[in-house]
């Protein structure tokens, strides 16, 4: 069975600072990795993904993701962090469901990021 | 192009009553799901459907009903709602590489 793990529940910067969100997963297969995020009393929105090829992922509002095998792990990055970007963060493994779809998502825990100005 | 859209936005029930959550989308994908989200929890898979006609069940399927009788809609069914499903509710949908996902609806059984 697939699983994900945040290990960090709240994670606390300041503005300018640098971010890391860290994300380990447990799959049989080739994952198909996500990160999204989720402002308060919103939807989910994808930053980015990871399906094959170039493991360092680049998406949406400056954020990248890289994906290590080795160590069972796809980490979120951004070099500097915005008031904006306070929000909460989940990291999803997919499964392939045949054609073009990656469905039955696995999400973790999610990691509260806050941004001290 | 609306997308993803659920109904309603916000809900109260009294324990043992019944509601359909309303899912329907507009951009012709076959795969539909529904999950549940509770805090320190994230997000977990309910029930999916592949086709109309097609559902099978996720990691949290007990108490929650589901039929898919056409593309574009994907109901989900309380038929006795606990205090247990107090919950925010998302639908999403499977296109071209990506999910979808509808606002949400929060649920709140007393």
């Amino acid at each position: 069975a697939q699983s994900v793990t945040q290990p960090d529940i709240h994670i606390t910067v300041s503005e300018g600072a640098s971010l890391e969100l860290r994300c380990n997963y447990s799959y049989g297969a080739t994952p198909y990795l996500f990160w999204y995020v989720q402002s308060p009393g919103q939807g989910l929105q994808l930053l980015l993904k990871y399906f094959s090829g170039d493991t360092l992922v680049q998406g949406i509002k400056g954020f990248e993701a890289e994906f290590k095998r080795s160590q069972s792990s796809f980490n979120l990055r951004k070099p500097s962090v915005h008031w904006s970007d306070a929000a909460e963060y989940f990291c999803a493994v997919g499964a392939y469901i045949g054609g073009t779809s990656y469905g039955k998502l696995t999400f973790g825990q999610g990691t509260i990021l806050t941004v001290h100005p | 192009n609306a997308g993803v859209t659920q109904t309603p936005k916000f809900q109260v029930l009294k324990t043992g009553q019944s509601m359909t959550l309303q899912c329907a989308q507009d951009m012709n994908h076959e795969y539909m799901s529904w999950y549940r989200q509770d805090p320190g929890m994230g997000l977990r898979l309910i029930h999916y459907s592949v086709g109309a006609g097609i559902t099978d069940q996720g990691e949290v399927p007990n108490g929650y009903n589901v039929s898919r009788s056409t593309t574009e809609d994907f109901p989900l069914r309380l038929l006795s709602a606990a205090p247990s499903q107090t919950s925010v509710y998302f639908c999403a949908v499977t296109g071209w590489e990506t999910q979808y996902f509808g606002p949400g609806t929060r649920l709140l059984v007393l």
